[in-house]
């Protein structure tokens, strides 16, 4: 199985701040023959599903605001929150779906400084 | 609107097996594929299954095989995911989840997830 390492766990970040979110994975997810990466990003709010952030890495679904952008190629991407609102306090998770079974990363909390 | 809803909660015993239905509302059942994800209490995300609603193929982890049997009703657009012998290792809320890609783009396993339920909570307890 392909492994998803998220590094911080958690941080803090001030209202307005820029929160970064790492996710490295145990071998590529770049697939060659159409040069798209099968990594997505979800966040998750206490006591509810979560919801799909990015994907292909930094195809942002629709509907997300635009300070949430996905980036990387490869084995390691970032989730970057340009400007941190009170809302975005949750989990975040990365997921890969290059090779089953799809495989998610342990999360990365993210709070208000 | 689009939407996927989840059977309610249910509380078994150990070796006992459970039945989780997934209805979908607003789009064409059979044009995405559904994957089954759980959450053990305060872990992360752990992918389960997944089956084609537009071939039935399904798909899931070799540590689950023989315990977990995937099945869709198209006539009311309800996927089900049943799972067998169910020990406390199984207590988690389990979600049904859509795939991002439609049938004919998709390919042929569980992807990235566009529309989750609410989720169903799954307590083995004696």
């Amino acid at each position: 199985d392909i492994v998803m390492t998220q590094s911080p766990d958690s941080l803090a970040v001030s209202l307005g701040e820029r929160a970064t979110i790492n996710c490295k994975s145990s071998q590529t997810v770049l697939y060659n023959s159409n040069n798209k990466n099968y990594l997505g990003w979800y966040q998750q709010k206490p006591g509810q599903p979560p919801k799909l952030l990015i994907y292909w890495a930094s195809t942002r679904e629709s509907g997300v605001p635009d300070r949430f952008s996905g980036s990387g190629s490869g084995t390691d991407f970032t989730l970057t929150i340009s400007s941190l609102q009170a809302e975005d306090v949750a989990v975040y998770y990365c997921q890969q779906y290059y090779r089953t079974p799809p495989t998610f990363g342990q999360g990365t909390k993210v709070e208000i400084k | 609107q689009v939407q996927l809803v989840q059977s309610a909660a249910e509380v078994k015993k150990p070796g006992a097996s459970v039945k989780v239905s997934c209805k979908a509302s607003g789009y064409t059942f059979t044009d995405y594929g559904i994957s089954w994800v759980r959450q053990a209490p305060g872990q992360g995300l752990e992918w389960i299954a997944w089956i084609s609603t537009y071939t039935e193929n399904i798909d899931y982890p070799q540590k689950l095989r023989g315990r977990i049997t995937l099945t869709t009703d198209t006539s009311t657009s309800t996927a089900y995911m049943e799972l067998r012998s169910l020990t406390s290792d199984d207590t988690a809320m389990y979600y049904c989840a859509r795939d991002g890609n439609i049938y004919f783009e998709n390919s042929g396993r569980a992807e990235y997830f566009d529309l989750w339920g609410r989720g169903t909570l799954v307590t083995v307890s004696s």
